[in-house]
């Protein structure tokens, strides 16, 4: 079955980089898309079609694409930043959505 | 403004049926991709159900068979009906609007707690 695999936890002190990756399998990966969860709100789009970022979305964070991985990244991470990150793609076909199992981000 | 606002969530028992409703105001639902996206408590998010803007409705295979996305395009409205509920599928529902350029709104969310 197709996935897509993230590491469970990142940490970083703030000011410095925050990557967060999204591995998918062997099939061949679609656009990429992440979101951001704080708790007990809905997710935000903070970046889709791998690189591009919504607009009221900082400049800070930004996304690519190498292969069948992708990676968020957040520079200059603040306190408010510190979240739940998840990446999303549909598949080829069209007929079903796939998110990762998250990634922790923690703002030393 | 453009929001989505579910309702329809509760306790149910195991092998009940809910019917979800998420009314979208600021935006036509009929013209857009819609999802249903569930989190389990302390779980990641999890794709339910997508319908296209055309018609075509798509679901996890873990759903499949049991639960039945639609919309009521005078209301304005995305549903989802869910038969022969799970414990398992105790989760926050969301609708979210939105696909090939990321779900771009989300609901704010509706309960289901599925218990006997």
């Amino acid at each position: 079955s197709y996935e897509l695999t993230q590491s469970p936890s990142v940490s970083v002190s703030p000011g410095q980089t925050a990557r967060i990756t999204c591995s998918a399998d062997a099939l061949p990966k679609q656009y990429a898309y992440w979101y951001q969860q704080k708790p007990g709100q809905a997710p935000v789009v903070v970046i889709y079609k791998d690189s591009e970022r919504p607009s009221g979305i900082p400049e800070r964070f930004s996304g690519s694409s190498s292969g069948t991985t992708v990676t968020l990244t957040i520079s200059g991470v603040q306190a408010e930043d510190e979240a739940d990150y998840y990446c999303q793609t549909v598949h080829t076909s069209g007929t079903y959505v796939l998110f990762g199992g998250g990634t922790k981000l923690t703002v030393l | 403004e453009v929001q989505l606002v579910e309702s329809g969530g509760g306790l149910i028992q195991p092998g009940g049926s809910l019917r979800l409703s998420c009314a979208a105001s600021g935006f036509i639902v009929g013209n857009n991709y819609m999802s249903w996206v569930r989190q389990a408590p302390g779980k990641g998010l999890e794709w339910v159900s997508v319908i296209y803007s055309g018609g075509s409705t798509y679901y996890a295979d873990s759903v499949k068979g049991r639960f039945t996305i639609s919309r009521d395009n005078s209301k304005n409205t995305l549903y989802l009906q869910m038969n022969s509920l799970r414990v398992e599928e105790t989760a926050v529902y969301y609708c979210a609007r939105g696909l090939w350029d990321g779900m771009d709104v989300w609901g704010q969310g509706t309960t289901v707690t599925v218990s006997s």
